[in-house]
Order: structure tokens, then C-alpha cells, then sequence
């Protein structure tokens, strides 16, 4: 079952333009991580942040995390074509969490299809 | 590369056929995670192994089933294969010991004709 959904389900902008995507989720989470999926190609790792932390950056990338609302945003900065993916959120609930030492399974959204024009 | 392994890349098969897929994880990662994704379902967590033994289990069918291997590569086993198991199947792997990303593998596109 689907834990996040994101929002918009396909986003078109500019070059150099920003590009704001949300995810929400259901259950406490342990993290929530970020990840890009080219066309048909295998997903990459973007940026986590974890669930005592309200904001993070890396590179154009920003992050926020809101626990009580369980939601979290995705911030990419002056877009370029080369952005052009699907991006998914995705949480290790609680529960999932330092079960014998490994680290539990993601449960991803539905994914925001971003499409930056040059 | 990032550093997993999955082949083959591309499989069509019929129906009511039995097929592997093989996963080899990052050096150093424990963990391998099977995942599937269609375009109805979206990606679906299958199973995950740590260090040879099962730890999760998500929406996987009976007819599936998967292992891990002393040298913790992985395979999937995907039986009595249906038009609906067409799919992009992938494997990830993480490290254990804290949060971290997974690293996925480039995927195994299964048609099922």
C-alpha cells in the first residue's frame, strides 16, 4: 500500500525557474527520503532527513518536514532541463525501523512527474 | 553504475512461465530490497533479506518468492507468470546501522505476453 502522496502528480515549468513539490504521509515515520527516477530507469537517492529535523539542504535541493501535519516538501532551485524526472517521496515508518540491526523497507508515494522546459 | 547488479535487463515471457532475477548489492550492504513497479500499483515493496535471512514482507504474491545467497547476491523467482506481472522490478540495498539511502540497481523490465 501507498504511504506518501504527492503533489502535483506532473509539474511543467521554465528553466531557472523553482520547482515546489509536497508529499504527505500516514503513519509515524523514522525518515522521509527523496529520490529521482529518469524515464523507465532505476530511482536515486536524493537527500533524507529524519524525523527530528525540520529542514535540510543539498546543493539546489531543500527539504522541509512537517511531523504534526506528516507532510514534507521538495524544493529544486533555478531548474534545469537536466531535472526533468519523476520524484518520489518515501518513509521508513516507525515500526520498520532497527529491526535486528537492518534498516526497514521504504514505502514510496505515487510520485511528482516534473517536466522543465529549455 | 550504482553499484547493484541486476540482470537481465529485459525478459518477455509467456504466460504461465517461471522466471529469475538476479540481484548482486553494493560491496558492503547487508540489506537487499525487492520492489516492483507498474503503472496502476506504482512501486509496491515486495521483500526485503538481511544478511541471508528474510525480514519484510510487503504485497508479494504466493507465486513469488525470493532468497538471499551466502555472498548476498539476491534472486526473485517469479512463477506461473500472469499478464498483470508485467513490470519493472527492482532490487535495492542499504547498509545497516542507521538511516540511510538505498542504492537501486538500473531494474529488470519484465514482459509478460
Amino acid at each position: 500500500s501507498q504511504q506518501g502522496e504527492e503533489d502535483p502528480q506532473a509539474l511543467s515549468i521554465q528553466e531557472g525557474e523553482n520547482a515546489t513539490m509536497n508529499c504527505s504521509y500516514k503513519t509515524s515515520i523514522n525518515n522521509l527520503q527523496w529520490y529521482r527516477q529518469n524515464s523507465g530507469r532505476g530511482l536515486v537517492h536524493l537527500i533524507l532527513i529524519r524525523s527530528n529535523e525540520r529542514e535540510k539542504h543539498s546543493g539546489r535541493l531543500r527539504v522541509t518536514l512537517d511531523t504534526s501535519k506528516k507532510s514534507s516538501s521538495l524544493l529544486i532551485t533555478a531548474s534545469r532541463a537536466a531535472d526533468t524526472a519523476s520524484y518520489f517521496c518515501a518513509t521508513v515508518p516507525k515500526r520498520n525501523m532497527n529491526y535486528g540491526g537492518s534498516q526497514g523497507n521504504l514505502i514510496f508515494g505515487k510520485g511528482t512527474k516534473l517536466s522543465v522546459k529549455p | 553504475d550504482s553499484g547493484v547488479t541486476q540482470t537481465p535487463k529485459h525478459l518477455i515471457t509467456a504466460t504461465g512461465q517461471r522466471v529469475t532475477l538476479r540481484c548482486s548489492p553494493r560491496s558492503g550492504d547487508l540489506s537487499v530490497y525487492w520492489y516492483q513497479q507498474s503503472l496502476d500499483q506504482g512501486l509496491q515493496f515486495l521483500i526485503q533479506y538481511y544478511n541471508g535471512e528474510e525480514r519484510a514482507k510487503g504485497n508479494i504474491l504466493e507465486r513469488f518468492s525470493a532468497q538471499q545467497f551466502p555472498d548476498l547476491h539476491s534472486e526473485l523467482n517469479l512463477s506461473s507468470l500472469e499478464l498483470g506481472d508485467s513490470a519493472l522490478y527492482f532490487c535495492a540495498s542499504s547498509v545497516g546501522g542507521g538511516p540511510k539511502g538505498y542504492t537501486f540497481g538500473s531494474g529488470t523490465r519484465l514482459t509478460v505476453v
